[in-house]
């Protein structure tokens, strides 16, 4: 079964709108961490946004929100306010706790274009 | 703050050469990952380590390659002899404690 999943392949969104990425996530560690990371076509992975399993607020990281609904093991990135910058790949990614160490699980990303 | 720093940027090779691909983390940071990624099977963890010591291999693709971490300024992933399949972007990431990982630039891997 998929551990991360990201329903959305590919989204076009206008300028200047808010975008929503969804995320859904399975584990049975309670301990367990949230990222997004952008990927642009440059290449890089670029580290945006954090929630702990325990964090009472939904993170926030300037024009980026964590939509954390933990019942719904839900936990989608919004992007306020787009800007063509914003065009890129989105990964979400979870931190479990494997034995005594811990594993980054991946999802298989979203494709997000910004029209003008 | 230098980020991740790995060497070479861009490797083109000959199937059947060995090629080496270098890593630097983040001073500070006790984890250190290889990543591979391609466009038919995404992001795949290779392998990771933590206090140098490597904790999940399960992701190297075959004996081929192998990866070493022999202090906590470096490590590199050999692959040896090198095949066409093998040709994608290898990132290097480094975590503080396990929680978010900065990537390195990566190296393009091509074999031809």
């Amino acid at each position: 079964a998929q551990k991360i999943t990201q329903t959305q392949p590919g989204m076009f969104v206008q300028e200047k709108e808010a975008v929503t990425l969804d995320c859904t996530y399975d584990t049975s560690d309670p301990s367990y961490g949230l990222f997004w990371y952008k990927q642009p076509s440059s290449g890089e992975m670029i580290f945006l946004i954090y929630q702990g399993s325990y964090d009472q607020q939904n993170a926030t990281e300037g024009r980026y929100s964590l939509n954390f609904q933990k019942a719904r093991k839900s936990a989608n990135l919004v992007i306020s306010a787009s800007q063509l910058g914003d065009s890129a790949m989105y990964f979400c990614a979870m931190r479990e706790r494997r034995d005594s160490n811990y594993q980054l699980i991946w999802g298989a990303g979203t494709k997000l274009i910004i029209k003008p | 703050d230098a980020g991740v720093i790995q060497s070479p940027r861009h490797e083109v090779t000959e199937m059947g050469q060995e090629v080496t691909l270098r890593c630097k983390p983040i001073s500070g940071h006790d984890y250190l990952f290889w990543y591979r990624q391609t466009m038919m099977r995404g992001l795949e963890l290779l392998i990771y380590f933590n206090n140098n010591v490597p904790i999940d291999d399960s992701g190297m693709p075959e004996d081929r390659f192998s990866a070493k971490m022999p202090n906590a300024s470096f490590s590199t992933l050999k692959i040896q002899p090198s095949e066409p399949r093998d040709s994608a972007v290898y990132f290097c990431a480094s975590s503080p404690g396990g929680r978010e990982q900065f990537f390195g630039p990566g190296t393009r891997l091509t074999v031809l």
